[in-house]
């Protein structure tokens, strides 16, 4: 299986704030990455697929980046509903990962 | 607009089989183009894949899963079926159906595949 490791795990950080997650895939997947917001008790919503292209309907502040191993979902100015867990997931092999999720919390 | 249903029985007893369903409901499951999968998330854990469903009733598993899991189509019903056998506590999670789409790059002719609609999910406990 690909293992796909996100960082930071967990983080705390303020309304307008500038946010990065990074995803690492132990061996090289193109952009075959997306990424995925999870508030409790709501359904995983898409973001990002193909590493960089926006989901219809996602706010623009939004932004995927990354290539191979190395891959980045960035908040640019963090909102209050932006609070949430975000997953990475790779779908270069058909036996699909998840990353462990960064948690964003209110600083 | 597509919606996507989970249903179960809440609590299933350990070393029973655990049955789920996901009912489509505003289009029909029949249509291609798409796949349709399971992932559920266990207790202040991440979200695990178990697996997909293809509209040629084709089948692919999370290897660490593939010996107890069953997945199928109901197209008569418009519903997905999962069923998971000799379950323990680990089987304890919030259980999604999903259905994946791609987009279809023609510079490198490739399609990268992404789920793009999910139910709300189903608690399940495995609990004596």
């Amino acid at each position: 299986d690909i293992q796909m490791t996100q960082s930071p795990s967990s983080l705390s950080a303020s309304v307008g704030d500038r946010v990065t997650i990074t995803c690492r895939a132990s061996q090289s997947i193109g952009t075959y990455l997306n990424w995925y917001q999870h508030k409790p008790g709501k359904a995983p919503r898409l973001l990002i697929y193909a590493a960089s292209h926006l989901q219809s309907g996602v706010p623009s502040w939004f932004s995927g980046s990354g290539s191979d191993t190395d891959f980045t979902l960035t908040i640019g100015s963090l909102q209050p509903e932006d609070f949430a867990t975000y997953y990475c997931q790779q779908t270069y092999s058909p036996s699909l990962t998840f990353g462990g999720g960064t948690s964003v919390e209110v600083k | 607009q597509l919606q996507l249903q989970e249903s179960g029985p809440g609590v299933v007893q350990p070393s029973q089989t655990l049955s789920l369903i996901c009912s489509v409901s505003g289009g029909s499951l029949n249509r291609g183009g798409f796949y349709w999968s399971w992932i559920r998330q266990q207790p202040t854990k991440g979200l695990e894949w178990i697996g997909n469903i293809y509209d040629t009733g084709s089948t692919y598993y999370n290897p660490s899963l593939q010996s107890r899991v069953a997945m199928s189509v109901d197209m008569s019903k418009n519903q997905l079926s999962l069923k998971l056998i000799a379950v323990t506590a680990a089987d304890t999670a919030v259980y999604y159906c999903a259905r994946a789409s791609y987009y279809y790059d023609r510079n490198v002719i490739q399609k990268y595949w992404y789920f793009d609609l999910w139910g709300s999910g189903t608690l399940i406990t495995v609990s004596s």
